[in-house]
C-alpha cells in the first residue's frame, strides 16, 4: 500500500524568507502524488501533481515540488512566503490500479507566517 | 463557475441522534467522494461514486455511515446513532470524469459536532 510522511506539523517562517515543506512516500509502483492547500473554512486546492513526467513540478503561487526517487521525497518549496501563504497544506499519494481513484493524505503541515 | 457545496457548514448533534450531511457537486461532474477529516488529522477516504452507482464504500467506518446519491448528481451522507468518534469534518469532492488524472475539487466541508 503506498502512503505519505509529512515530517513536520508545524513551520514557522518570516515574510518573505524561502518555504520547505518536506514529505516522503512510501509506494512500489511509480506514483502520482500532490500538494494540497487547506485555508481556513474553505476547500482543499491543488497546488501542484506529479505524475511521473518531468521531476520539478511548479504549481501555482509561485510553489513547486521536486520527484526524488532515490530520496523517495516530494518536498514543496516556495523561495519568498507572503503572509497569505499561512494555511494547512498536505502532501498526497494516489492509488495505482481499479483503485486510481483513491487519494491517501498526509497529516498535514500547518505554515504559519511571521511580519 | 460554483464550486462544491455542502450543507449544513456546521452541525451539532446529541449522541444517538441520527444527522444528514449534503454534497451539491459542481454540475455535470460524473465523480463524487466523500472524506472524513478528523481533528489535526488529514482527510480519509470514505466512498465513491460514479454518477449514481457507489462503486467503493470501503472507508466506510461502520455500518451507521450511509451514503446514496439517487440521480446521479446530489449526494447525502447519513449517520445513524451518531457518536462521539464521529466528530469531524466530512468533505465532499467531484471530478469531471471518471479517469484518475481529472482533479478533484473539494467542498468546504461539514464540521460535524457530537456531543
Amino acid at each position: 500500500a503506498q502512503s505519505v510522511t509529512q515530517l513536520d506539523s508545524h513551520v514557522s517562517v518570516s515574510e518573505g524568507t524561502p518555504v520547505l515543506l518536506r514529505c516522503n512516500y512510501s509506494s512500489s509502483y511509480s506514483p502520482s502524488l500532490f500538494w494540497y492547500v487547506q485555508h481556513p473554512n474553505k476547500g482543499l486546492q491543488l497546488l501542484l501533481k506529479y505524475t511521473s513526467a518531468a521531476t520539478l513540478v511548479k504549481g501555482i503561487n509561485g510553489f513547486e515540488a521536486e520527484f526524488k526517487k532515490s530520496e523517495t521525497s516530494f518536498h514543496l518549496t516556495k523561495p519568498s512566503a507572503h503572509m497569505s501563504d499561512a494555511a494547512e497544506y498536505f502532501c498526497v499519494v494516489r492509488a495505482s490500479g481499479g483503485s486510481n481513484y483513491k487519494l491517501t493524505f498526509g497529516k498535514g503541515t500547518l505554515l504559519t507566517v511571521n511580519p | 463557475g460554483a464550486g462544491v457545496s455542502q450543507s449544513p457548514r456546521y452541525k451539532v448533534a446529541k449522541r444517538g441522534q441520527d444527522v444528514a450531511l449534503r454534497c451539491d457537486p459542481i454540475s455535470g461532474h460524473v465523480s463524487l467522494f466523500w472524506y472524513q477529516q478528523a481533528l489535526g488529522q488529514g482527510p480519509e477516504f470514505l466512498t465513491y461514486f460514479q454518477n449514481e452507482a457507489q462503486l467503493d464504500k470501503s472507508g466506510l467506518p461502520s455500518d451507521r455511515f450511509f451514503a446514496e446519491r439517487p440521480e446521479g448528481s446530489v449526494s447525502t451522507l447519513k449517520i445513524q446513532r451518531t457518536q462521539q468518534e464521529d466528530s469531524a469534518v466530512y468533505l465532499c469532492a467531484s471530478r469531471a470524469l471518471a479517469g484518475s488524472y481529472n482533479e478533484q475539487f473539494f467542498g468546504p466541508g461539514t464540521r460535524l459536532t457530537v456531543l
